[in-house]
């Protein structure tokens, strides 16, 4: 097992584009989480799945936010309509019931 | 929504010195979550701490949580430089699944 795998590491996207990033969590975890980070900021929480069901979305989460978790194994973060303002690191983990929260290496978005 | 604060914002340290990082929380918690981050990179995991006195230590790290005083502390012993980086702790609340992060420590090691 390799861990939480994020693609693509980076992406710079003109303002108004859309963008689509995935997340393939540890295989077996039944629980997976996006955060969002800017710089010199702890972890914004943005959503929450279990197994395929999205359970919890953070305020955070705008209509330009999607997110998707078919089948209960990768997911996706789709922005649509970039805003500067997404410019961020975001962070994808993967959980077992409570134990551990592996993350994976995070997509930087710049959106310019 | 869940408070977490951490203090110091900033430590720098020399070397061979030991101190403590403190989180406290601001609602009834049942897991505690501490995290290291070196710069440009993601989160690593340190400890998960699920009950009240518990205690766990990895090396010169020692992480311990008072669930009756909302308080964790992630002890630090004999610093050596390898353990400069930002140290975040995140707490899960009891009424929904996700966690949330402290502001994170800013730790430098001098030598």
């Amino acid at each position: 097992d390799t861990g939480v795998s994020q693609n693509p590491r980076h992406k710079i996207t003109k303002r108004g584009q859309n963008v689509t990033f995935r997340c393939d969590p540890i295989s077996e975890h039944n629980r997976l989480y996006w955060y969002r980070q800017t710089l010199g900021q702890g972890p914004e929480f943005l959503t929450y799945f279990q197994n395929e069901a999205q359970l919890e979305k953070s305020r955070l989460l705008s209509d330009r936010f999607s997110a998707e978790r078919p089948k209960g194994s990768f997911s996706t973060l789709e922005i649509q309509r970039t805003e500067q303002g997404d410019s961020a690191m975001y962070l994808c983990a993967s959980q077992e019931g409570n134990t551990e929260a592996f993350f994976g290496q995070g997509t930087r978005l710049t959106v310019v | 929504e869940l408070k977490v604060e951490q203090n110091p914002l900033f430590l720098s340290m020399q070397e061979g010195k030991n101190y403590t990082i403190y989180c406290n929380y601001s609602t009834t918690s049942d897991r505690l979550y501490w995290y290291r981050q070196d710069p440009g990179k993601s989160l690593e995991s340190l400890f998960v701490l699920l009950s009240n006195g518990a205690v766990k230590q990895e090396g010169r790290l020692m992480a311990s949580l008072d669930t009756k005083a909302r308080l964790s502390t992630l002890h630090i012993t004999a610093a050596v430089h390898d353990l400069s980086a930002t140290y975040f702790c995140a707490v899960g609340t009891n009424t929904g699944n996700q966690f949330y992060f402290g502001t994170g420590t800013s730790l430098t090691v001098i030598p």
